[in-house]
């Protein structure tokens, strides 16, 4: 009964520094997805999967790589992290009523 | 740019009184959605309304969808401490219900 696990909860990373941000769902959603916050903003949608092997970007994809090898996880890729990717991460599992993580807090200094 | 727009951006009221919250969009949806988000946690949805819905309720909560004002509205009836958060309404697009866009949310607070 875990839902939707993302780990990890908090990190700080150097500018430059490359993590991947894990996503983990035991509902067997087709559609999992990625979400950045930030004050004022809203979530705005990073990248989404429709099924494993199937990626597609969304308002906000670059600087993020995103791969769905199963239906179970989708990890989020920061390539070469910047201060304009400090912000609060939450992936979510499912489209109609979607199942959120409780988020990462990324601080890239 | 978000799809969907709160308003207002904060509300304060007592508790017992009934909280309403207003959401605009820009473009033609299937779907419409309410999340609640309390405080340091992650999303939980609400309810969802489909674009050939008008009206849904779910115990003290009320959604009313206008397509041709591309607005909606959540109404909590009979609020309470616990109702304190932000809220946020998210929609799919018809030409791609793939994405779903939140707006900037809407913080409640209920005061005992």
């Amino acid at each position: 009964n875990a839902g939707v696990t993302q780990t990890p909860k908090f990190q700080v990373l150097k500018t430059g520094q490359s993590m991947t941000l894990q996503c983990a769902q035991d509902m067997n959603h087709e559609y999992m997805s990625w979400y950045r916050q930030d004050p004022g903003m809203g979530l705005r949608l990073i990248h989404y999967s429709v099924g494993a092997g199937i990626t597609d970007q969304g308002e906000v994809p670059n600087g993020y790589n995103v791969s769905r090898s199963t239906t179970e996880d989708f990890p989020l890729r920061l390539l070469s992290a910047a201060p304009s990717q400090t912000s609060v991460y939450f992936c979510a599992s499912g489209k109609r009523d979607a199942f959120f993580g409780q988020g990462t807090r990324l601080t890239v200094v | 740019s978000q799809q969907g727009e709160e308003d207002p951006q904060a509300l304060s009221i007592q508790e017992g009184e009934n909280a309403t919250m207003n959401c605009s969009y820009k473009t033609s949806i299937n779907n419409l959605q309410w999340y609640r988000q309390n405080s340091g946690r992650g999303l939980v949805h609400l309810i969802l309304i489909r674009s050939n819905e008008r009206e849904k309720h779910s115990g003290r909560l009320r959604v009313t969808l206008d397509t041709s004002k591309k607005s909606s509205s959540l109404l909590i009836t009979a609020s309470r401490a616990a109702d304190t958060a932000s809220y946020f309404c998210a929609t799919d697009a018809s030409w791609n219900n793939n994405d779903m866009r939140f707006g900037a949310g809407t913080r409640l607070t209920v005061k005992p």
